[in-house]
């Protein structure tokens, strides 16, 4: 089955961008995610889901500021001009017809 | 606007049996596969279960198999897991989410605000 791995935490200044990974295991490499952010004390809410090809669906009310990249078994999430609102978890997510996975999250802080 | 709402959470002993429902609106809940996601305490996310939009197909984690069964009943708009044998690691707030399209092998697109399962002595 996938595994999808994350660094477990980030930091970028408030108002620049950040660039986060979620890396898909050997022999998964074109496998759809979808990236997912919770902010503290809160439910997760979806952001995008993202292809290989780096094509990207973003979810309703998501900000302009999010976008999605992909480059081999690298899925990225992009957050330009960092607000504090932003400074929350961020998962991946991938699925096939047996299983469901997550990665374990990056922390993002925001200085 | 999309809404899910679970209930049935609280304190349970280990062994016990439990059964959350999720009451889905904002939507045509017949026409989405629906999820449920699982996070313990200072964790993260981990997948439990889905069913299909018309409950023809349904899926487990391994942690969870032969343990809980997830069902829907459409017409009411709800969503229900049933957990039994309950251990203390299933302790975590449960969240019902709604699957992008009627098949469950899809991503995850709207959650729920989550109900709390503790099982403790």
């Amino acid at each position: 089955q996938p595994v999808l791995t994350q660094s477990s935490s980030a930091s970028a200044s408030l108002g620049s961008s950040v660039k986060l990974t979620c890396t898909l295991s050997s022999g998964h490499s074109t496998y759809i995610i979808a990236w997912h952010q919770q902010q503290p004390g809160k439910a997760p809410r979806y952001l995008m889901k993202l292809e290989g090809s780096g094509s990207y669906n973003k979810g309703s009310g998501v900000p302009d500021r999010f976008s999605g990249s992909s480059s081999g078994a690298d899925r990225y999430l992009t957050i330009s001009n960092l607000q504090s609102e932003d400074e929350a978890d961020y998962y991946c997510e991938t699925w096939d017809s047996n299983t469901r996975v997550f990665g374990g999250g990056t922390k993002l802080t925001v200085l | 606007e999309v809404q899910l709402v679970e209930s049935g959470g609280g304190l349970v002993q280990p062994g016990g049996s439990l059964r959350l429902s999720c009451s889905g609106a904002g939507f045509t809940f017949s026409s989405y596969a629906m999820h449920w996601v699982r996070q313990a305490p200072g964790k993260g996310l981990e997948y439990v279960s889905a069913i299909s939009s018309n409950g023809g197909s349904r899926y487990y984690a391994d942690s969870v198999k032969g343990r809980f069964t997830i069902s829907r009943d459409n017409p009411k708009n709800t969503l229900y897991l049933q957990m039994s044998s309950l251990r203390a690691e299933d302790t975590a707030v449960y969240y019902c989410v709604k699957g992008m399209w009627a098949a469950a092998t899809t991503s995850l697109d709207y959650w729920g605000q989550g109900t709390l399962v503790t099982v403790s002595s």
